[in-house]
């Protein structure tokens, strides 16, 4: 299976902080790689997909980029509303595999 | 409005069965090909089984494969999880969701989970 390598496991930050979240894959996943975003009790909800397309409905302070097998998902001004979890995702192959998650936490 | 709803969680015993349901309604389910995917807060998400638009080609995650079968019905929009054997590190939220649009080009574009359910608890626990 792809082991996917997410980055930090928390990060502490301000309203209006630029926050940067990276996954690593073990192999080569192309551009196979989607973004979600979970809040508590809730299911998670799709930010990006194919490494830098923003789902429809999301607020485009969300983005996403790919060098090597390293991924992004940067937030360009954090919003009360994305104090969250987020977690990558790789469907190049099966198993798909999950980021063990970032919790975006207020500093 | 898509809306995906799981149903048939429960406590369930060591070895024992459970089938879970996802009704989902607000888009053309036969163009979706539909996962199950599972939540644990010591493992975090993990896929556990696709299947096709037609039902006739399934995927499990080897953790599942052989105890849980995935299915559906178009036409009653539903997607189904059969699990049998069931053991203490099955204890999830079971969470249902759709991948992308295969109408829209070759499904594997769109793999990634687009529409997802509330989830359903599933303990088991003598």
């Amino acid at each position: 299976d792809i082991q996917m390598t997410q980055s930090p496991s928390t990060l502490f930050a301000s309203v209006g902080d630029r926050v940067t979240i990276t996954c690593r894959a073990s192999q080569n996943i192309n551009t196979w790689l989607a973004w979600y975003q979970q809040k508590p009790g809730k299911a998670p909800k799709l930010l990006i997909y194919q490494a830098s397309s923003l789902e429809s409905g999301v607020p485009s302070r969300f983005s996403g980029s790919r060098s090597g097998t390293e991924f992004t998902l940067t937030i360009s001004s954090l919003q009360p509303d994305d104090f969250a979890t987020y977690f990558c995702q790789q469907y190049h192959s099966y198993s798909w595999t999950f980021g063990q998650g970032t919790k975006v936490e207020i500093k | 409005e898509v809306h995906l709803m799981e149903s048939g969680g429960g406590l369930v015993q060591p070895g024992g069965s459970r089938r879970l349901s996802c009704a989902a309604s607000g888009f053309t389910f036969s163009n979706y090909e539909m996962n199950w995917v599972r939540q644990t807060p010591g493992k975090g998400l993990e896929w556990i089984s696709n299947i096709s638009t037609s039902g006739d080609i399934t995927h499990h995650a080897d953790s599942v494969k052989g105890r849980f079968t995935i299915s559906r019905d178009n036409a009653k929009n539903s997607l189904y999880l059969q699990m049998n054997n069931l053991r203490v590190e099955d204890t999830a939220v079971y969470y249902c969701a759709s991948a992308g649009d295969c109408a829209t080009g070759p499904c594997h574009n769109t793999a990634y989970f687009r529409y997802w359910g509330q989830g359903a608890v599933v303990t088991v626990a003598s």
